[in-house]
């Protein structure tokens, strides 16, 4: 299965500042998602990242609050704006190989105060 | 859309005990369903699946067990030990591939006392 590698891994930001959230994988994969998983709470899909397109957002996220980058088939950046202390969370990377499922980076854990 | 509801949200069981954690699916295309166990601090593993052309799957002491006509899917652990000890989530998908994005349950905290 793929490996992923996730930067940073976790941060205390400033309200009103931004957090840009690195994904790199062994392998070229055709999508990465990014997930929020808040304090004690299940996994929601953010996004969905696609190289050499915009990325395709779930209901409630938006890009301008969340933008992604998709620059070629093994790295993906998620961006956290104008930060809030609602925005504290952990922040999850994932791509899916055929045959083999869908892996999980270790994740970036975000305090915002 | 796609709605995974999963039970229990705790469980605590006797180290050598069984444990089963169940979930229900809505959407009847969905063919895919991942199982993963997260411990505290890290991300989410996955720790056996299965695809919606089988019944039943087993990894040594875990095994994955589908009702696609009733829509719904359990985790089974034997002969559990305290290592055991995580949250687990259960995730449908509509494809068996790996460019569709995973609906998760809510959770199962896993607790086994020695």
């Amino acid at each position: 299965s793929a490996v992923i590698s996730q930067k940073p891994s976790r941060d205390i930001c400033q309200r009103g500042t931004s957090l840009t959230i690195q994904c790199q994988v062994d392998s070229q994969v055709t999508m990465m998602f990014w997930y929020r998983q808040q304090p004690g709470q299940s996994l929601t899909l953010i996004a969905t990242a696609n190289q050499g397109s915009e990325a395709t957002y779930e209901s409630g996220f938006v890009i301008d609050k969340f933008p992604i980058s998709r620059p070629n088939l093994t790295f993906s950046t998620l961006t956290v704006s104008n930060m809030s202390p609602e925005d504290s969370s952990i922040y999850l990377c994932s791509v899916g190989v055929a045959d083999y499922g869908y892996t999980f980076g270790s994740g970036t854990r975000l305090t915002v105060v | 859309g796609e709605n995974v509801e999963q039970h229990p949200s705790t469980l605590s069981v006797q180290e050598g005990d069984s444990a089963v954690i169940k979930c229900t699916y809505s959407d009847s295309a969905s063919n895919y369903f991942p199982w993963y166990k997260q411990e505290l601090g890290k991300g989410p593993q996955l720790i056996i699946d299965i695809r919606s052309n089988v019944g039943e799957k087993k990894d040594q002491r875990i095994a994955v067990t589908l009702n696609k006509t009733a829509k719904h899917f359990s985790l089974h652990i034997t002969e559990t030990q305290p290592e055991d000890s995580a949250v687990y989530f259960c995730a449908a998908s509509a494809s068996g591939g790996s460019n569709y994005k995973l609906t998760f349950g809510k959770g199962t905290l896993l607790t086994v006392n020695p």
